[in-house]
């Protein structure tokens, strides 16, 4: 059964940085997609990007394309989401997804900027 | 890639059946049989209800059932309770990345 476990809720001030962590288990984390969804407040789901930890090929939507960085440390089967200098808009609810197959979703990052 | 399109709101009564479009383009529902569909109650984290067009996870009631012809596919609840009142939204493979639709909200008269 795949599982995705995410880090902790974080409060943070505009222009600093941030990284959120994503672990996953029960599947070959290195050779599977993996992504990341956002849903601001009141609002609906927005995939952001996908990665396929091996060799760290990222597929960002455009929209994120350029706002947020998405990497991965296969030997940890952890996912990354990153940013170098959150925005009020930034505030949201962050999850990521193994989308293949059934889908699995972690718990969901709540991030308050 | 642009979001799948949904309609805002549909609403039945307890009993009816309902259902609830999600067209998108020849690109990703059109050519891929990896549509899934969330259920999301107010405050509570998206839950898979089907994948890959018509699957439907262990657990989830069998009133659920999708479908797609074309570019569109579709949701189908029969036997509407109270409970199914909450937004819906659907998800499709684009070849290249995943794209949503922008969600329907359920209304259980």
């Amino acid at each position: 059964e795949v599982q995705l476990v995410q880090s902790g809720a974080e409060v943070k001030k505009p222009g600093e940085s941030l990284k959120i962590s994503c672990m996953g288990a029960g599947y070959t984390f290195a050779s599977n997609w993996i992504g990341w969804v956002r849903q601001m407040p009141g609002k609906g789901l927005e995939w952001m990007g996908i990665i396929f930890p091996f060799d760290s090929d990222v597929r960002y939507s455009p929209p994120f394309q350029g706002q947020v960085t998405i990497s991965a440390d296969y030997s940890m089967s952890t996912v990354y989401l990153q940013w170098s200098s959150l925005k009020a808009s930034d505030s949201a609810m962050y999850y990521c997804v193994f989308p293949s197959g059934s889908p699995s979703w972690g718990q969901g990052t709540l991030v308050t900027v | 890639q642009s979001a799948l399109t949904q309609p805002a709101s549909v609403s039945g009564s307890p009993g009816q059946s309902i259902t609830i479009s999600c067209t998108g383009a020849s690109s990703d529902v059109g050519s891929y049989n990896l549509v899934s569909w969330y259920q999301q109650h107010p405050g509570k984290a998206p839950k898979l209800m089907i994948y890959d067009v018509s699957e439907r996870p262990s657990g989830v009631s069998n009133r659920f059932s999708g479908s797609k012809s074309g570019k569109t596919a579709s949701l189908t609840i029969s036997g509407l309770q109270a409970e199914d009142e909450a937004d819906y939204y659907c998800c499709s493979y684009t070849g290249r990345d995943w794209v949503f639709g922008g969600g329907t909200e359920l209304t259980v008269l």
